[in-house]
């Protein structure tokens, strides 16, 4: 059964600061791997989506990398601003979708 | 904007009333979704649909059914609230083909039962 774990499940940061949120998976079998963040109150809006075959996306000051074998992803987020301030969800998917509980980030002005 | 509409946004029912949680997608979406999202526990599955005409069990779906009425609406019903399913709801899509798109969720439905 497929298990995702975030680590920190909170973290707080000055702003400006990069920083960096992990999900880790315990099946290596997958097809993608998605981020999303969600605002309190609100849904859940895509952030960055890798493929099995790739290494890494980017979109904007989001960077995030996939390592299948020790089945692991993080989010980089460079010079980090309070509108940042969200709750990070990763997900899994192969024959199913699986996520994780999220990291919750807040960015202090 | 393309998307997943969901209605209603919130809803208040008393135990043992009936509802029914809509969900529309125009983006040609074959895969649909619903989920269940409460503090401590992230995001669990409670039905989906892979395909138009084929509606499958998640992870926890007692007390709830669902339809796909089309391709583009996927409804689910609680027929008897309980205050257990107090609870965000969430409808997704995704297509899935070749190579698996990633989803997109709804805005969801804030539900209390008291």
């Amino acid at each position: 059964k497929q298990e995702v774990t975030q680590i920190p499940a909170a973290l707080s940061v000055p702003e400006g600061e990069n920083l960096v949120l992990n999900c880790s998976f315990t099946d290596s079998a997958i097809y993608n791997l998605q981020w999303f963040r969600q605002d309190p109150g609100k849904g859940l809006t895509s952030l960055l989506l890798i493929q099995s075959s790739q290494r890494e996306q980017t979109s904007g000051r989001l960077n995030a990398s996939l390592d299948k074998s020790s089945g692991r992803s993080t989010l980089y987020i460079a010079a980090s601003q309070p509108g940042d301030s969200a709750t990070y969800l990763c997900a899994v998917t192969y024959q199913k979708v699986t996520f994780g509980i999220g990291t919750k980030l807040q960015v202090i002005p | 904007n393309a998307g997943v509409t969901q209605t209603p946004k919130f809803q208040v029912l008393k135990t043992g009333q009936s509802m029914t949680l809509q969900c529309a997608q125009d983006m040609n979406h074959n895969s649909m979704y619903w989920y269940r999202q409460d503090p401590g526990m992230g995001l669990r599955l409670i039905y989906y649909s892979a395909s138009e005409g084929t509606t499958d069990k998640g992870e926890v779906p007692n007390g709830y059914n669902v339809s796909r009425l089309n391709k583009r609406e996927f409804s689910l019903r609680l027929e008897s609230a309980a205050p257990s399913q107090t609870s965000v709801y969430f409808c997704a899509s995704s297509e899935v083909g070749g190579t698996p798109s990633g989803y997109t969720f709804g805005s969801g439905t804030r539900l209390t039962v008291v």
